[in-house]
């Protein structure tokens, strides 16, 4: 049973459209983070967030945004999609003050710019 | 740059067969070493975390070491079956505060 939740789990899409991405956790996680992957290539922290309305980068440069409303929700949008953001991206989610936490991963969306 | 290596990037086993595979990161600092495992069109999964030298963590067939002083940590298989088909992640973090940082994985196939 998942208790990370992530849409769609596949997306095609024109260059220049808007997109999010869809993030969701029931486990009252403080601590949510986006990975991206490109095949055969680490996971890169894009985006994190420890709380209600803090959002930090990551380390690996992206022109997507995100944001954090509610505990639960933490949703990826790239304005302007574009063939270079075409890759996995991974949502996960950990406990605020427990270092040692493993990490609770989404299933991931595949995106594909056109 | 903090690197974290895997080797090898790939593998395959006889199913039955035990193998085992390498992470190396900065032993500078150390703070914790995760495990995962990614199964195909699924999530990864954690398997451990470590964080003492010297550890060692088992679940199953599947097993973990930790030598924080040198920098590096196994994952042992015994008697591989064809559900271990998977990528296996390891991660390392410096401190408390430091977010974690992926190796490229080892890809592990179990031929029957």
């Amino acid at each position: 049973e998942a208790d990370i939740y992530q849409t769609p789990r596949y997306l095609v899409i024109g260059t220049g459209k808007k997109i999010t991405l869809e993030c969701s956790q029931t486990m009252g996680h403080d601590k949510m983070y986006w990975y991206q992957q490109d095949p055969g290539m680490e996971l890169h922290l894009i985006h994190y967030s420890y709380g209600v309305n803090s959002t930090e980068k990551g380390d690996l440069s992206s022109e997507s945004t995100v944001s954090r409303i509610r505990t639960e929700h933490f949703p990826l949008t790239l304005e302007s999609a574009r063939p270079s953001h075409t890759s996995q991206y991974l949502c996960a989610s950990s406990e605020l003050g427990q270092g040692n936490s493993p990490l609770h991963f989404g299933n991931g969306t595949r995106l594909t710019v056109t | 740059i903090l690197n974290v290596e895997q080797s090898p990037q790939s593998l395959h086993v006889q199913e039955g067969d035990s193998t085992n595979f390498t992470c190396s990161f900065p032993s500078s600092n150390f703070y914790a070493l995760h495990w995962y495992r990614w199964e195909t069109a699924k999530s990864p999964e954690a398997l451990f975390v470590m964080t003492l030298n010297g550890d060692e963590k088992k679940k199953g067939r599947i097993s973990a070491t930790l030598n924080t002083k040198e920098g590096y940590s196994y994952l042992y298989i015994k008697g591989s079956q064809p559900e271990d088909s998977a990528t296996y992640l390891c991660a390392f973090r410096y401190s408390s505060a430091s977010k974690i940082i992926f190796g490229s994985g080892t890809r592990l196939s179990i031929r029957p």
